[in-house]
């Protein structure tokens, strides 16, 4: 399984965009890029699945250049409650059973 | 709609005692599930892994075992626990014929070996 590194912690202030890059350099042709969110003491949240380019739902974006070998969470506007773990995953198909590893996340902290 | 039950919420247990998490999930057939273990501060350790009744996959070697005796079912068990068994344990699940990897989790089981 391709391995993902991502920032340990970042830092933001309500209001703004936040953008979390996730290196992934040995991403393999059929992997696909997902990221959950986790608050403490609770199970991560699905946020947001690409392949390439870009995607968007009402909840963030995923960018993800031409080499796929990193992608960016971007965050629209954060606010008090975006604070939580991100976690970068990448990995087989989604038809694969076996699930992707989570590494240890990018906490967020968004200020006043 | 889906949904998936863990119990107990909370569990302090003595070194060497046995251990039994349930998980089950209302809603959906033939799911996957998976267990995962968070230890404080950490990531997510993926430990099994089923695809079908009785079909268990480990991913880490280790004094747990986990089993699937219903579609909807699935149980972590040890017969002896050690302290570096307390931590967060999550139970989950996904589509078997899923489009995405969007997985469910439930709200957790927080263990504590003392």
């Amino acid at each position: 399984l391709a391995k993902t590194t991502q920032p340990i912690s970042m830092d933001s202030y309500e209001g703004q965009e936040v953008n979390i890059t996730c290196s992934h350099n040995n991403i393999a042709t059929n992997d696909y890029i997902t990221w959950y969110q986790q608050f403490p003491s609770q199970g991560p949240r699905f946020i947001i699945q690409g392949y390439k380019t870009k995607v968007t739902n009402e909840v963030a974006s995923l960018f993800i250049p031409a080499d796929r070998k990193s992608s960016t969470l971007s965050l629209p506007r954060v606010s008090l409650s975006d604070t939580a773990v991100y976690y970068c995953l990448v990995g087989n198909g989604p038809g694969s059973a076996r699930q992707l590893t989570f590494g240890s996340g990018t906490q967020l902290t968004v200020l006043p | 709609s889906q949904t998936i039950h863990q119990w107990p919420a909370t569990l302090v247990q003595p070194v060497g005692s046995p251990l039994s998490l349930e998980c089950t999930v209302e809603g959906t057939s033939n799911p996957n599930l998976y267990w995962y273990r968070q230890a404080a501060g950490r990531g997510l350790q993926l430990l099994f892994y089923s695809v079908g009744i009785g079909q268990i996959s480990s991913e880490v070697p280790q004094n747990l075992s986990a089993s699937r005796p219903q579609d909807r079912q699935f149980i972590l068990s040890s017969k002896k626990l050690l302290l570096s068994d307390s931590g967060f344990y999550l139970c989950a699940w996904r589509p078997r014929l899923g489009s995405t990897y969007e997985q469910y989790f439930g709200p957790g089981t927080r263990l504590t070996v003392t």
